[in-house]
């Protein structure tokens, strides 16, 4: 998986409490991603990062925040979970420049009840 | 209109055969575009990419864009059943950060 490495694999958490998942990289790649995937939606990108501090929104960020303090590290977090965030959550990685493409992480499922 | 669409499928195609998927995109200023395979409970891999109108070939996948018509295919000639998966269009716009938009996918079946 390109070096990747996302945090928890699996989480249940209740409805209400704050959640941040993890993606770590060892590729020294600039831009990282947060997608979900859902079934009948495929895959949507949440939030987006191109530097260190350097974030911005993608289609889905209602409900989502995220952080990157080193080039490696990229975490999302779930401010107030709810069971519409029940997701699959993938982090990718890439270098800039269009012709570059995005390896993914192995994703983390996340059920909010 | 949504940016990328794909048929969901599932398209289902005999074990030797060749297997086509069709893609369709909005957006004029898309750049690049990709097509990533995912089997059930995994994550998206790459299987190819392509830049420039015409067809690229990688083995048993072949895959070709036309511009103009905003439409990219992928074939896989000589299907194995190890080929089962969903397949994801991506497309890339040329303005922007590069973020990859990403269609919903077609099911692809290979029976043997």
């Amino acid at each position: 998986d390109a070096g990747i490495t996302q945090s928890p694999r699996h989480k249940v958490t209740e409805t209400g409490t704050p959640v941040t998942l993890r993606c770590h990289q060892t590729e020294n790649h600039r831009y990282m991603y947060w997608y979900r995937q859902d079934p009948g939606h495929g895959l949507r990108l949440i939030h987006y990062s191109y530097g260190v501090k350097d974030t911005d929104k993608g289609e889905v960020s209602d409900g989502y925040s995220v952080s990157r303090s080193k080039t490696e590290d990229f975490l999302l977090t779930l401010e107030s979970a709810t069971s519409s965030q029940t997701s699959v959550y993938f982090c990718a990685i890439s270098e800039p420049g269009g012709n570059t493409e995005a390896f993914f992480g192995q994703g983390t499922r996340l059920t909010v009840v | 209109q949504k940016e990328v669409e794909q048929n969901s499928g599932p398209l289902s195609v005999p074990e030797g055969a060749i297997a086509s998927l069709n893609c369709t995109y909005s957006d004029r200023g898309s750049q690049s575009f990709f097509w990533y395979r995912q089997y059930s409970g995994k994550s998206p891999e790459l299987i190819m990419s392509i830049y420039s109108n015409g067809d690229k070939e990688d083995g048993r996948f072949t895959a070709q864009l036309n511009k103009a018509s905003q439409y990219v295919s992928l074939l896989i000639r000589d299907s194995q059943p190890s080929d089962s998966a969903t397949y994801l269009c991506a497309v890339r716009r040329k303005s922007g950060y590069s973020t990859l938009t990403f269609g919903k996918g077609t099911m692809l079946l290979v029976s043997p």
